[in-house]
């Protein structure tokens, strides 16, 4: 595709709801990553894919999140029984291969306010 | 854990003038790397300059340079002849050498420019 891609755009869920965003990467990137933007902030990481394979997910804040890249190309976001501090700008984003210089290419993420 | 500091909040600048946005970040590494992201208001995250620390020319990209200091771990963003596109979050960021090592942001610097 021309872009990084991320569905839904706008999340409202109430607390304890479980929720799934959505990723579609620029074809053919190996490298995907997911960050999490509180209000006011800059981007914190939660994981990072390679293909398929979830090389890293130290920055998931509890285990109530999830994420899976399943054939290597879209990738999930789940949380599950969503509280208030969830409430976030999700951001996706993906690179040909996460090495050097190489730069990472953002979606326009998924705001989620869980009331 | 590297950490990268933004101590400016929000900045301001007339158009067509000349402003200069700065960063510092802590790491034990010697080879890295620095970014410059702009975030417009509801848009995507663009990069907009980047510097691999083993070199010492700074990087230019048309109106927007960078002074990287090493030894003082500094990477400040100039923006020469601003533009009301300009307007925008402004992070830096760094990533390590290493492939797998995700990018870590500062706070933000919210950029307004005056007409």
């Amino acid at each position: 595709g021309a872009g990084v891609s991320q569905s839904p755009r706008y999340k409202v869920a109430k607390r304890g709801q479980d929720v799934a965003l959505r990723c579609d990467p620029i074809s053919g990137h190996v490298s995907l990553f997911w960050y999490q933007q509180a209000l006011g902030q800059g981007p914190e990481f939660l994981t990072y894919f390679q293909n398929e394979a979830q090389l890293d997910k130290s920055g998931l804040p509890s285990d109530r999140f999830f994420a899976e890249r399943p054939e290597g190309s879209v990738s999930t976001l789940k949380i599950q029984r969503t509280q208030q501090e969830d409430s976030a700008v999700y951001l996706c984003a993906s690179s040909l291969l996460w090495q050097g210089k190489e730069t990472q290419y953002f979606g326009p993420g998924t705001r989620l306010l869980v009331l | 854990a590297q950490t990268v500091t933004q101590s400016q909040p929000e900045m301001s600048v007339q158009e067509a003038e000349t402003v200069t946005l700065s960063c510092t970040y802590d790491t034990s590494e010697s080879d890295y790397y620095l970014f410059w992201y702009k975030q417009p208001p509801s848009r995507q995250m663009i990069l907009v300059i980047r510097q691999e620390a083993y070199k010492q020319q700074n990087a230019t990209e048309n109106r927007f340079s960078v002074n990287f200091q090493k030894a003082a771990k500094s990477f400040s963003l100039k923006i020469s002849d601003s533009q009301l596109g300009d307007a925008a979050m402004y992070f830096c960021a760094y990533r390590g050498y290493s492939g797998n090592t995700p990018l870590v942001f500062g706070k933000g610097t919210r950029l307004s420019v005056i007409a």
